[in-house]
């Protein structure tokens, strides 16, 4: 199975201020195909995970453009450039190039 | 506007069999891939399986031998079963649909605790 790995395992933010989680792999997520198979969700409290990046960079449907990903290979960053208090939950990042599908161990996110 | 809703028993007994349906509403089923998802009480989350419209399944390894999938696109619902549970599969259980490009849950049920217990 492909181990995730996200740190930190908290981070506090101020309001407006930037904030980064890093998510690496043990194996590339890197597909033939051309296609890096890393996501990004948001599970705010109480809620179900909802996708906010999909292939390593790419914002989903009505996902602000305050929230950005990067990376390539094993090493991936979520960033959000200035955070907002609707920001607070727990972020997974998620491959799905190999069977099963695995999640990291989450980033939990509190605005100060 | 798609919805999933899941249903079932919240306690279930040790030994027991788990079962769950997924309900979907404001879509049809057919054409996509649905799964279960995982999440014990204050912990991460764990992808269970998935099944296709066409009743394909792919099970995580370390639960495969107790799991079942099953899709009535008739009802356009689709189920899960876990067999011999114990306290360990205690966890909110949620159902979600794969996006037909990017592969990874799209929409979401809002989950249901199940609980395992005496």
């Amino acid at each position: 199975d492909i181990v995730m790995t996200q740190t930190p395992l908290s981070l506090s933010v101020t309001p407006g201020q930037p904030a980064s989680i890093s998510c690496k792999s043990s194996q590339s997520l890197l597909h033939s195909d051309g296609k890096t198979y890393l996501y990004w969700y948001l599970q705010r409290p109480g809620q179900p995970p909802q996708l906010l990046i999909y292939e390593v960079s790419n914002r989903f449907s009505g996902v602000p453009d305050r929230f950005s990903g990067s990376g390539s290979g094993t090493d991936f960053t979520l960033k959000i450039s200035r955070a907002e208090a609707e920001d607070v939950g727990v972020y997974y990042c998620l491959q799905s190039i190999q069977l099963p599908l695995t999640f990291g161990g989450g980033t939990k996110v509190e605005i100060k | 506007q798609v919805q999933l809703q899941e249903s079932g028993p919240g306690l279930v007994k040790p030994s027991e069999t788990l079962s769950l349906t997924c309900s979907v509403s404001g879509g049809s089923i057919t054409a996509y891939y649905w799964s279960w998802i995982r999440q014990p009480p204050g912990k991460g989350l764990e992808w269970v399986g998935y099944i296709s419209h066409s009743g394909g399944t792919s099970y995580i390894p370390s639960l495969k031998s107790r799991v079942t999938m099953s899709i009535d696109t008739s009802k356009n619902q689709f189920s899960l079963k876990l067999s011999s549970v114990t306290a360990a599969d205690t966890a909110v259980y949620f159902c979600a649909r794969h996006h037909p490009s990017y592969g990874v849950f799209d929409y979401w049920g809002q989950g249901i605790l199940v609980t395992v217990s005496s």
